[in-house]
């Protein structure tokens, strides 16, 4: 019923490469989509909304297809600092509201 | 600065006891929720409330309980009848749903390690 599924990883990658993240949603009615970053141990921080048209920011980029139902997140020029868990994330509408579906996330690990 | 937070950052719990997890926030949110992540795991909604006086049940509510009294507090209580209630607990906070569906995004306090000894 409210199902987000991503790419399992972990992806472990060398400084520089690029790096790309598959997400498959279940509910046709969403309409909100994010990807999250988590830090090991920390709370997960909004990265960046995800919008029809695609978006970027910086080495980031994000596409929707809303009729395959399929998220992606595109990372170039990978940073150690870019190690950590990536969550996709839609709404979904609940009985008495909305609220976000995560995904169980992405591990990314940089290295030098 | 606006943001929410959480107390404590680690609990401790006897088998058998009731424990209150604490989450304010001063964003003047209208929707607040409650997490659970077990290691390697996704995020779990354990209960919602998107208005004053009023809360919902997420996925997997049995044996916690919430309160909305006021809008910048949302506790969660961990009661004895949570078989399994070691994990990491975060609370969100949104504002209203976006006209036409959709939501904006959520903000997290930094979370709550709950273990049970």
């Amino acid at each position: 019923r409210k199902e987000v599924e991503q790419d399992p990883g972990p992806f472990n990658v060398p400084e520089g490469a690029t790096v790309a993240f598959n997400c498959t949603y279940s509910n046709s009615a969403s309409q909100s989509f994010f990807w999250y970053r988590q830090d090991c141990r920390k709370e997960p921080k909004l990265l960046m909304s995800v919008y029809s048209s695609g978006n970027e920011d910086g080495r980031f980029t994000a596409q929707l297809n809303r009729a395959s139902q399929y998220i992606s997140l595109l990372i170039r020029d990978s940073k150690l600092s870019d190690s950590a868990t990536y969550l996709c994330v839609v709404n979904i509408e609940l009985e008495a509201g909305t609220a976000l579906i995560f995904g169980k996330g992405t591990t990314l690990s940089v290295s030098s | 600065d606006g943001g929410i937070t959480q107390s404590p950052k680690y609990l401790f719990r006897k088998e058998g006891q009731n424990v209150t997890l604490s989450c304010e926030q001063n964003l003047n949110h209208d929707a607040m929720y409650w997490y659970r992540q077990d290691p390697g795991q996704g995020l779990r909604l354990i209960y919602y409330s998107q208005i004053v006086n009023d809360f919902q049940k997420g996925d997997i509510a049995e044996g916690y309980s919430v309160s909305r009294e006021k809008k910048e507090s949302f506790p969660l209580t961990v009661t004895s009848a949570q078989k399994n209630p070691t994990a990491f607990y975060l609370c969100a906070s949104t504002d209203r749903a976006l006209s036409g569906g959709g939501l904006n995004e959520q903000f997290f306090g930094p979370g709550t390690r709950l273990t049970v000894l």
